[in-house]
């Protein structure tokens, strides 16, 4: 069964520093996320992505975020100079394209932890 | 999107079904009622979802009350690798729609 996959799993970065956070979603999907679960509390929407834009953007999306389509396979979340409060796990999530279930498929996560 | 309220936790017997209730009083007419579970610091996990008719999948039923005010998610027989944060949520049907997930109900299945 076709599967979202996330690298790397666990990333560790230093405070002030860059960080790519990569993501290939379901081929045939056409919507994508990116979410944030920071230790012991809720799931938050941070940015839906659609036909190369933006769709929407939460609060915490500020301008240290940005996420990208490349190459048509990939999706990626960089945030440009980490804090230490963005330490959290991230998920990728993408959606079939409309008249399907619209359920989305999330991907296993990616750790990020920032010194 | 309609706010939905879980109890925090419940436990169940292995084997037993587990029905987890959700209310969602000020649902809208547009509004469909998702289950999603989240499996220890794993990503959220799709289960089954409906607008009024009830519906099975093989995962689960969902049983949603005729004023669609409230809704219950069955496993009619839990294993232990059902233990997991579940959550309910009430959202349209749009292809970007985003989920918004509250606190959820700890589900644990006890041997």
């Amino acid at each position: 069964e076709p599967e979202v996959t996330q690298t790397p799993s666990h990333q560790v970065t230093q405070m002030g520093q860059e960080v790519i956070l990569r993501c290939v979603p379901i081929s045939n999907h056409l919507y994508f996320y990116w979410y944030r679960q920071i230790l012991g509390q809720k799931v938050e929407f941070l940015v839906s992505f659609y036909n190369n834009e933006i769709s929407e953007k939460s609060e915490i999306f500020d301008d240290q975020f940005s996420v990208e389509r490349p190459d048509g396979s990939n999706f990626t979340l960089k945030i440009r100079s980490t804090k230490l409060e963005d330490s959290a796990m991230y998920f990728c999530a993408s959606t079939p394209p409309w008249g399907s279930h619209n359920e989305q498929y999330f991907g296993p996560g990616t750790r990020l932890t920032v010194t | 999107d309609a706010k939905t309220t879980q109890p925090p936790s419940m436990d169940c017997a292995e084997g037993r079904a587990a029905n987890l209730p959700c209310n969602h009083s000020t649902i809208s007419g547009n509004e469909y009622v998702y289950w999603y579970r989240q499996i220890h610091s794993q990503g959220p996990q799709y289960i089954i979802h409906g607008l009024k008719n009830n519906e099975t999948n093989e995962m689960a039923s969902l049983i949603i009350t005729e004023d669609r005010k409230s809704s219950t998610l069955i496993l009619p027989h839990a294993t232990l690798r059902d233990t997991a944060v579940y959550y309910c949520i009430a959202r349209t049907q749009g292809g970007s729609e985003k989920l918004v997930f509250g606190k959820g109900t700890k589900l644990t299945v006890n041997p």
